[in-house]
């Protein structure tokens, strides 16, 4: 099946610092979605993004299919950004009907 | 998200005991999904169900159990479960449209304890 890796596994800043997350896959892709898991283990839709670019406020997202990565932006980081940040994608080669999740990155914003 | 709903929110139950998890989904949606998450692990698909047709078991023990009686419910039954099986278990939706190409909304979690 499909292989999801993320990078950093941990990365810590400081409230107010610009970073990037990355996302590697393995296959072609009909759907990859970046989320957000708070504390309390919800996990909160930030990008449904197959493929171009998307932004939402402080955050943006970049597919690019052909090199079978994507990328999450996070500008002015704030406290409230803290949590595990996953990158999940589909094969669309008939693989798994669900997603294939990364092991996440756990990002730490302090004050 | 608020378009599905898991219950109970925690569970807490003996190796002996049968319990049961439920999903229901608000946004229309023909596919529903049951995931694991352990401690310290990424998100598992458990199983799959298109137009209330089971169409994924990914490898999930017996005693763990899907019924979906219609599309916008989802339920979990659990029997005789193993204390590796404490875990967040988290239902979601989507619309398929048989391309495959459409966002998964996930509920909550059941935050699951095997004594």
């Amino acid at each position: 099946g499909i292989q999801v890796e993320q990078s950093p596994p941990d990365l810590i800043l400081q409230e107010g610092a610009n970073s990037t997350l990355r996302c590697n896959f393995s296959d072609s892709v009909n759907n990859l979605q970046w989320f957000h898991q708070n504390p309390w283990g919800q996990l909160i839709n930030l990008f449904y993004i197959p493929s171009g670019t998307k932004q939402n406020g402080r955050l943006s997202a970049t597919t690019v299919a052909t090199e079978r990565y994507s990328l999450l932006y996070i500008s002015s980081s704030q406290t409230t950004d803290s949590g595990v940040y996953f990158c999940a994608a589909r094969d669309a080669g008939g693989g798994a009907d669900g997603l294939t999740f990364g092991k996440g990155t756990h990002l730490i914003i302090q004050p | 998200e608020t378009g599905v709903t898991q219950t109970p929110r925690h569970l807490v139950m003996g190796m002996t005991n049968k319990k049961s998890l439920k999903c229901e989904q608000h946004l229309g949606h023909n596919a529903m999904y049951w995931y694991k998450q352990s401690a310290k692990k990424p998100l598992e698909l458990m199983f799959v169900y298109n137009f209330k047709e089971q169409t994924e078991n990914n490898s999930v023990p017996s005693r763990f159990s899907p019924e979906c009686p219609n599309s916008s419910h989802l339920f979990l039954h659990l029997h005789t479960l193993q204390p590796e099986d404490s875990a967040l278990y988290l239902c979601a939706s989507s619309q398929e449209t048989g391309e495959g190409n459409q966002p998964q909304h996930f509920g909550d979690g059941t935050r699951l304890s095997i004594l």
